[in-house]
């Protein structure tokens, strides 16, 4: 059974710049969530996608923007970067939408705006 | 709303010793779960136990054992006979059923404890 991967595993962007972040589920999950980690604080929950579509959104701008395809790998695009967007962008799948379900963190991508 | 509190920052204890990490949260709902996760210096999130509300025995799984208490709105982790491969972050999260009404899974994560086991 193949666990969350994410790519890439570093990048570093130029304030204003656009990023593409990408998940590739675990084996029969349908449930992505992306949450964003900044030093020494707890993953904050951006998003989350169930079957194709938006199942929920945390405190975040409209320029952070998501994407789930039929085969349920995810993408999260973040436009207009800024310094504060310097984080661990975290995915994670779970075997269906609910409270219930365990997620399964991916290794994350460091993304780092200067 | 939901909130997820862990008091404690960083703990360091020498190893074989006990260490309980302490976790309070807050919610409305009656209805819940709760999660710990080990996040090790790799950044990888690893699942450790999932409680529902509903659920208050202690469970134990080899040296590490949870005291799940609603009466406190706590959910503690306790590691007996700690070892230097225990060093990580670990994080205690709540999912609950009020979010915009609908039946997703959004985890609400405390700040997390650093815990430093040495030799």
């Amino acid at each position: 059974e193949t666990g969350v991967t994410q790519s890439p595993t570093h990048l570093i962007k130029t304030r204003g710049q656009q990023v593409t972040l990408r998940c590739s589920s675990q084996s029969g999950h349908n449930t992505v969530s992306w949450y964003q980690q900044a030093l020494g604080q707890g993953p904050q929950f951006i998003f989350q996608y169930y079957r194709e579509e938006e199942n929920g959104r945390g405190n975040f701008p409209p320029r952070f923007s998501g994407l789930q395809f039929p085969n349920y790998s995810s993408e999260l695009n973040v436009n207009a970067l800024e310094l504060d967007d310097s984080a661990l962008y975290l995915c994670a799948s779970s075997p269906t939408s609910g409270m219930s379900y365990e997620q399964y963190f991916g290794p994350g991508t460091r993304l780092t705006v200067t | 709303a939901q909130k997820v509190t862990q008091a404690q920052t960083e703990i360091s204890v020498v190893e074989k010793e006990d260490v309980t990490l302490d976790c309070v949260y807050e919610t409305r709902d009656t209805t819940y779960y709760l999660f710990w996760y080990k996040q090790p210096p790799s950044g990888e999130l690893v699942f450790l136990i999932r409680r529902n509300s509903f659920d208050e025995q202690n469970e134990i799984s080899g040296r590490y054992s949870w005291n799940f208490q609603k009466s406190t709105s706590s959910f503690n982790f306790t590691i007996t006979a700690s070892q230097v491969v225990d060093s990580a972050v670990y994080f205690c999260a709540l999912s609950d059923e009020n979010f915009l009404g609908g039946a997703n899974s959004k985890l609400t994560f405390g700040k997390g404890i650093t815990l430093s086991v040495r030799p």
